[in-house]
């Protein structure tokens, strides 16, 4: 029962390239979630999935694009990688959009130079 | 922007005492989540309280919620040591097409 799964665990990058972060979760969810992590800030969300076929902004997408492959994985793209954008990045789930508790992964820590 | 605010933001105590920590926020909420991070790995889902709730218990701990206030509790009972982590509250906003936001969390420590 492996839940919400990550990988890589950890990147490295230089400034300008890109990389796709993969997500898939066992659990049947129809949710899913990317969120980034930074001290001091909480977790952010970046971008969102209520529903498999859907994928909409949240609060911090610019630099990102996502994918709902299917209903068991959600992929982030960063096509040209910033500084900025040097995170830990979670993955999660739900049962349903609301009301429904998140299930997240173990993390993606990426650092771009 | 962050919708909860965790108070403290450290709190240290020693095994066997109660830990309690607040969360503030803004706007009418759904429902609001406390989650659990250990270090370097991922949230895990504590207790979720809905809007119409005032209190939830789940073994030793303890959610209320005072929407009059726009505040929210955590109490750990008889605290442990494996009960040191970031404690993190997230708030379903009545605004918020049902997206969580997390504050940006509680360090607790428990010695033994």
């Amino acid at each position: 029962n492996a839940g919400v799964t990550q990988t890589p665990k950890f990147q490295v990058l230089k400034t300008g390239q890109s990389m796709t972060l993969q997500c898939a979760q066992d659990m049947n969810h129809n949710s899913m979630y990317w969120y980034r992590q930074d001290p001091g800030m909480g977790l952010r969300l970046i971008y969102y999935s209520a529903s498999e076929g859907t994928t909409d902004k949240g609060e911090v997408p610019n630099g990102y694009n996502v994918s709902r492959l299917n209903k068991r994985e959600f992929s982030l793209r960063l096509e040209s990688a910033a500084p900025s954008q040097t995170s830990v990045y979670f993955c999660a789930s739900s049962e349903r959009q609301g009301y429904s508790p998140l299930h997240f992964g173990n993390g993606t820590r990426l650092t771009v130079t | 922007s962050q919708q909860g605010e965790e108070d403290p933001q450290a709190l240290s105590i020693q095994e066997g005492e109660n830990a309690t920590m607040n969360c503030s926020y803004k706007t009418s909420i759904n429902n609001l989540q406390w989650y659990r991070q250990n270090s370097g790995r991922g949230l895990v889902h504590l207790i979720l309280i809905r809007s119409n709730e005032r209190e939830k218990h789940s073994g030793r701990l303890r959610v209320t919620l005072d929407t009059s206030k726009k505040s929210s509790s955590l109490l750990i009972t008889a605290s442990r040591a494996a009960d040191t982590a970031s404690y993190f509250c997230a708030t379903d906003a009545e605004t918020s097409g049902s997206r969580l936001t997390f504050g940006e969390g509680t360090q607790l420590t428990v010695n033994p």
